[in-house]
């Protein structure tokens, strides 16, 4: 079964700062890889994802993401945070195994960003 | 409305009972699932519709947990002989289904339980 590593659980940062959170998973085959952030108070949303191609993706409010498959990571970048980028972030991994989007998340970094 | 709804958004009860937690989805979603997440962890995974019926329901913990969906809509979770160790934020999702809809799960706020 596949597993899904956050390990940094707490972030705190100032405003403008760079921000990389790590994502690690462990399974050997083909998998889509996710980003989904929630904000206080608001429910889970998608902030990007990877299926194929170019192993750098772009999201939504300038977030990044780099798939590196030598060595199951799939880390979180934005060059420079904001206020409003306080959230908790969780990686999920889907295996292609038939269909669904069973996803396997990791257990999420709660980002806070300082004025 | 336009997203995912769940009810209650909380909901409180003693030990032993019976609940259920209801779940509307996107109009026109096909694909719905039902996660947990507990307090410090993320989403896991409990079980997936594709239509009415359960598609995997590989997560669901143990026998008093159940989830229908009868016609391919709105899902309900049941949990029988609730315990204390139940006591979780039960996320509904839903999808299109379609290829170019993987991964692109829609959440509700969840209902979160409380047992006593």
């Amino acid at each position: 079964a596949q597993s899904v590593s956050q390990h940094n659980h707490h972030v705190i940062l100032s405003e403008a700062a760079s921000l990389e959170l790590g994502c690690n998973y462990s399974y050997g085959g083909t998998v889509n890889l996710f980003w989904y952030v929630q904000y206080p108070g608001q429910h889970l949303q998608l902030l990007l994802k990877y299926f194929s191609g170019d192993p750098l993706v772009k999201g939504i409010k300038g977030f990044e993401a780099e798939f590196i498959k030598s060595k199951f990571s799939f880390n979180l970048r934005k060059p420079s945070v904001q206020w409003s980028d306080t959230a908790e972030y969780f990686c999920a991994v889907n295996t292609i195994t038939g269909g669904g989007n069973k996803l396997t998340f990791g257990t999420g970094t709660q980002l806070k960003v300082e004025l | 409305g336009a997203g995912v709804s769940q009810t209650p958004s909380n909901k409180v009860t003693e030990k032993g009972k019976y609940v259920e937690l209801r779940c509307d989805p996107i109009s026109g979603h096909t694909a719905l699932y039902w996660y947990r997440q507990s307090l410090g962890q993320g989403p896991e995974f409990l079980i997936y519709f594709q239509g009415t019926g359960a598609a995997d329901d590989s997560g669901l913990p143990n026998d008093r947990f159940f989830a229908v969906r009868p016609e391919g809509s709105v899902s309900t979770l049941k949990i029988q002989r609730t315990e204390r160790g139940d006591s979780a934020v039960y996320l509904c999702a839903s999808s299109s289904g379609l290829a170019g809809g993987i991964g692109e799960l829609f959440f509700g706020e969840g209902s979160r339980l409380t047992v006593l």
